[in-house]
C-alpha cells in the first residue's frame, strides 16, 4: 500500500524551514527519501533504518518514528537547490528491495 | 561516477508498434528495478530482477509488457504492442543487493510518447 506523504505541495523562500511526512498504514522497517528535479532522474539522499534515527544530507535531515509508522524529511534554512519533488519509499514486509513511493511532495524555494 | 545508463532517452512512435527500453547498471550491482511515472499515478514499480532472475513483475500488464536481463550488463523492457496509454517516462534503477538497507540508483530515464 502507498504511504501518504503531505504536503502535496510548499512554497518557501530562500531560508526558511519545511518539514515533509510520510506515513504508513503497515508496519514501517525502514524509509528511504529521493528527490527529483523536473526532468530528472530521481536522486537518493538517505535511508532511515531504525525507530527514531535522524540522518542528515546537506541541511537535509529526517527522523523515522516506527511506532507513529511515520518518517519526516526537514528542509532546514532551505536553498534554491532544494527546489524538487521529494518523494518517500517504502518497503514491503518481505525479505528484499521492493520499494513503494508515496505521491510525492513538491517543493519551490524563491529567491 | 558509476551511473545507470538507460537508452534510448526519447522514443516517438506510432500505436501498435514494440518498444524496447535498455538499461545497463552500475557495475557490480545485482538488483535491477523497472518504473513508470506518470503524473496520474505517480512512480509504479513494474518489475524488479536479482541476480538477473525475475522476482516481482506484478506491476506490468503482461499481455503487452515483458523484462528480462540476457546478462548482468543489460536488462530490458519492451512492450508489444504499444498503446497510447504507456506514455510516460520508465527508469530503470539499479542497487548493490536486494536488502531494503541499500539505495537505489536511478538512470536518466526513456521519455517514451505513443501516438
Amino acid at each position: 500500500q502507498q504511504p501518504v506523504q503531505s504536503p502535496q505541495a510548499v512554497i518557501l523562500r530562500e531560508g526558511e524551514d519545511a518539514v515533509i511526512n510520510c506515513s504508513s498504514s503497515k508496519a514501517l522497517y525502514s524509509v528511504h527519501w529521493y528527490r527529483q528535479k523536473h526532468g530528472e532522474a530521481p536522486v537518493f539522499l538517505m535511508i532511515l533504518l531504525k525507530g527514531g534515527e535522524q540522518k542528515g544530507h546537506e541541511k537535509i535531515s529526517a527522523s523515522f518514528n516506527e511506532k507513529k509508522q511515520q518518517s519526516s524529511l526537514y528542509l532546514t534554512a532551505s536553498q534554491l537547490s532544494y527546489s524538487g519533488t521529494y518523494f518517500c519509499g517504502t518497503p514491503g514486509q518481505a525479505a528484499g528491495n521492493k520499494l513503494t513511493f508515496g505521491g510525492g511532495t513538491r517543493v519551490l524555494v524563491k529567491p | 561516477d558509476a551511473r545507470v545508463t538507460q537508452t534510448p532517452r526519447d522514443k516517438v512512435t506510432e500505436m501498435g508498434q514494440e518498444v524496447t527500453m535498455r538499461c545497463q547498471p552500475i557495475l557490480g550491482h545485482n538488483t535491477v528495478f523497472w518504473y513508470r511515472q506518470t503524473m496520474m499515478q505517480g512512480l509504479e514499480l513494474l518489475a524488479y530482477f536479482r541476480n538477473r532472475a525475475p522476482l516481482d513483475d506484478s506491476g506490468m500488464p503482461k499481455d503487452r509488457f515483458s523484462a528480462e536481463m540476457p546478462d548482468a550488463t543489460l536488462a530490458t523492457l519492451k512492450i508489444q504492442p504499444s498503446e497510447p496509454r504507456d506514455s510516460a517516462v520508465y527508469f530503470c534503477a539499479s542497487a548493490a543487493d536486494g536488502n531494503s538497507n541499500q539505495p537505489q540508483h536511478f538512470g536518466d530515464g526513456t521519455r517514451l510518447s505513443i501516438l
